[in-house]
């Protein structure tokens, strides 16, 4: 199986900072990369889609990038609804593997 | 709407079965397929396998490809994940989220269905 590893796996930060998440996979995975957003209580929503495309009504200051092993998620001006658990997945291969999650607190 | 919802919470005795059902409104249901994800207490999501809608194939993780049966009923719109010998270690939160591939991002999930297996 493709092992999907997050950094860091918690993470203070203010209303209004900019933080970037980072997803590192065990083998290339093109850019068969998503992520998601999870809030406690509640469904995964899709937020990245392809490394980098923004899923349909997901706000602008959410942005992926990268390719081949290394993914980042960037969040800038965060905002209060933006704190909660964050996962990488990789669709490269048939047997899907998630991160285990970067959780997102308020300083 | 797009909008998938889920059966009600379950609680199983060990060797139990399970069976948890997904019922599609708002999108046509053969034209994408199912995935099942599981989350333990805690825990990261855990993909169990994924079905096409349209022609009933599957694909299953291995770690539970020997014990899980995911179908569908098409007139109903509806999928179904069927999980056996149930164990402690299964008790979590199961969703459906819906995918066009078994390669690929699920754009729409169910609420959710929570499995407890206690003896």
């Amino acid at each position: 199986d493709i092992q999907m590893t997050q950094s860091p796996s918690s993470l203070s930060a203010s209303v209004g900072d900019r933080v970037t998440i980072t997803c590192r996979a065990s083998q290339s995975i093109s850019n068969f990369l998503n992520w998601y957003q999870q809030k406690p209580g509640t469904a995964p929503k899709l937020l990245i889609y392809a490394a980098s495309s923004l899923q349909s009504g997901v706000p602008s200051r959410f942005s992926g990038s990268g390719s081949g092993t290394e993914f980042t998620l960037t969040i800038t001006s965060l905002r209060p609804e933006d704190f909660a658990t964050y996962y990488c997945q990789q669709s490269y291969s048939t047997l899907v593997t998630f991160g285990q999650g970067t959780n997102l607190e308020i300083k | 709407q797009v909008q998938l919802v889920q059966s009600g919470a379950e609680v199983k005795k060990p060797g139990a079965s399970v069976k948890v059902s997904c019922k599609v409104f708002g999108y046509t249901f053969t034209r994408y397929g199912m995935h099942w994800v599981r989350q333990a207490p805690g825990q990261r999501l855990e993909w169990m396998g994924w079905i096409n809608a349209g022609n009933g194939n599957t694909k299953y993780s291995q770690k539970f490809q020997d014990r899980v049966n995911i179908t569908r009923d098409t007139p109903a719109s509806t999928a179904y994940m069927e999980l056996s010998s149930l164990r402690s270690e299964d008790t979590a939160v199961y969703y459906c989220a819906r995918g066009t591939s078994a390669r690929g991002f699920m754009d729409v999930w169910g609420q959710g269905t929570t499995v407890t297996v206690s003896s």
